[in-house]
This record gives structure tokens, C-alpha cells and sequence, in this order.
């Protein structure tokens, strides 16, 4: 079973809309961390975020936010007022007991 | 501060051949990792250090080995090529498993025919 489920495969949305990708976890860990992660299409991995399983604050920074809930396992990703520059794959992971389980990616494009 | 640096970034075996990948870390990070990426698969683990002298599998070790016998250095190696490990290799390493992000080199290109 997966433990990173990113059901969205491609995403397309017009330039300045509001987009959420959803990202759904599996772990019956109490303490694991969760991230986010962009890959533009030069390919390498840029770090975006990370939550820890006691944190379920949601965080906002600049045009990206994030919603943690632990009732539904979800760590969903809001970008606002997309911009084309945003057009990447993004990758949900999980973090248990020292390994590293990733989502299949969302690829987004942002048409101008 | 190079950050996570790989070597080669592109290289083409043929089925049977040996290669190795370099991947270095001028961060004094504990962990290391080894990851591939697929089509419509994600990333994979593939091998991990927790520290030098120590190795452990993940996801997909078979057909790979791996070592760490410099804190900075680690070595992803295959014995007998086979065009299923034909895939982009990343490696990436964290100050301390878990709760810390990891920070990934650009990636080698690897195609078996």
C-alpha cells in the first residue's frame, strides 16, 4: 500500500488562480514529519516545508499554504494566485522511523 | 558550500556492465541517501547511512550496493546493469533522520541499453 498518496497526477490551472494539491498519508507512527517538496523542470529537488506529527498548525508563507489534519492524514498545499514560475511537479513525503516514503508528484502548469 | 554534489551527471551502460555514482556533501550531515526516480513512480529509496562505516536498505535495494567509508562520501554501485535500472539517481542528506529536511544533489541520468 501506498504510504504517500498524491491522487492528482497533472493539474492545470490559468495564471493568477488559486490551486490545492492534495496530499493523503499512512502511518500508525505518533511521531513522523511531513514535507513538501518542488521539482521545477530543471529537475533538481527544492525543500518547501516541513510539519512534525504534534504540529497541525497551518502555515502561510507568502503564496504558499499548507493544512495539516491528522483526523484525515491530509497535508494539502495551496498555491494562491498561481504564477507561471510555479510550474513544477510536487512531491509530498513521509518521514517514519528515519525512512522516507514519496508521493508519485503533482505536476502543475500554470498557463500564462 | 557546494552543497550535495553527484558524479557523473549523465552516463549510458550497456546490460552487464559496472558502474559506480559519487555522491558528496560538504554539510557535515550524518545521513545519507540514495534515491531513484521513475516515471509515475515518485521517488524511491533505494540505500541509507545513518553515519560513517554504516549502511541500511530501503524500498528497492536490489541489484545496488552501497558504501560509506568517508563521512562525506556515498557510493551507489551496480555490479551487473540491467536496462530496469535505467533511472534518474538522486542523492540526498540530512543532519539528522526524521525530523529534518533533506537536501538533494542534481541528479544523475543513467540509461542501460
Amino acid at each position: 500500500a501506498q504510504k504517500v498518496t498524491q491522487a492528482q497526477t497533472e493539474i492545470s490551472v490559468v495564471e493568477k488562480e488559486d490551486v490545492t494539491l492534495d496530499c493523503v498519508y499512512e502511518t500508525r507512527d505518533t511521531t513522523y514529519y511531513l514535507f513538501w517538496y518542488k521539482q521545477p523542470p530543471s529537475g533538481e529537488l527544492v525543500f518547501l516545508i516541513r510539519r512534525n506529527s504534534f504540529d497541525e498548525q497551518n502555515e502561510i508563507s507568502g503564496r504558499y499554504s499548507w493544512n495539516f489534519q491528522k483526523s484525515t492524514s491530509s497535508f494539502n498545499f495551496t498555491i494562491t494566485a498561481s504564477q507561471v514560475v510555479d510550474s513544477a511537479v510536487y512531491f509530498c513525503a513521509l518521514s517514519e522511523w528515519g525512512q522516507f516514503y514519496f508521493g508519485t508528484g503533482t505536476s502543475l502548469t500554470v498557463i500564462p | 558550500n557546494a552543497g550535495v554534489t553527484q558524479t557523473p551527471k549523465f552516463r549510458v551502460l550497456k546490460t552487464g556492465q559496472s558502474m559506480t555514482l559519487l555522491c558528496a556533501q560538504d554539510m557535515n550531515h550524518e545521513y545519507m541517501y540514495w534515491y531513484r526516480q521513475d516515471p509515475g513512480m515518485g521517488l524511491r529509496l533505494i540505500h541509507y547511512s545513518v553515519g560513517e562505516g554504516t549502511t541500511a536498505k530501503g524500498e528497492v535495494p536490489d541489484g545496488y550496493n552501497v558504501s560509506r567509508l568517508k563521512k562525506q562520501n556515498f557510493l551507489l554501485g551496480l555490479e551487473s546493469a540491467a536496462p530496469s535500472q535505467t533511472s534518474v539517481y538522486f542523492c540526498a542528506s540530512s543532519y539528522n533522520k526524521g525530523g529534518h529536511e533533506q537536501y538533494f544533489g542534481p541528479g544523475t541520468r543513467l540509461t542501460v541499453t
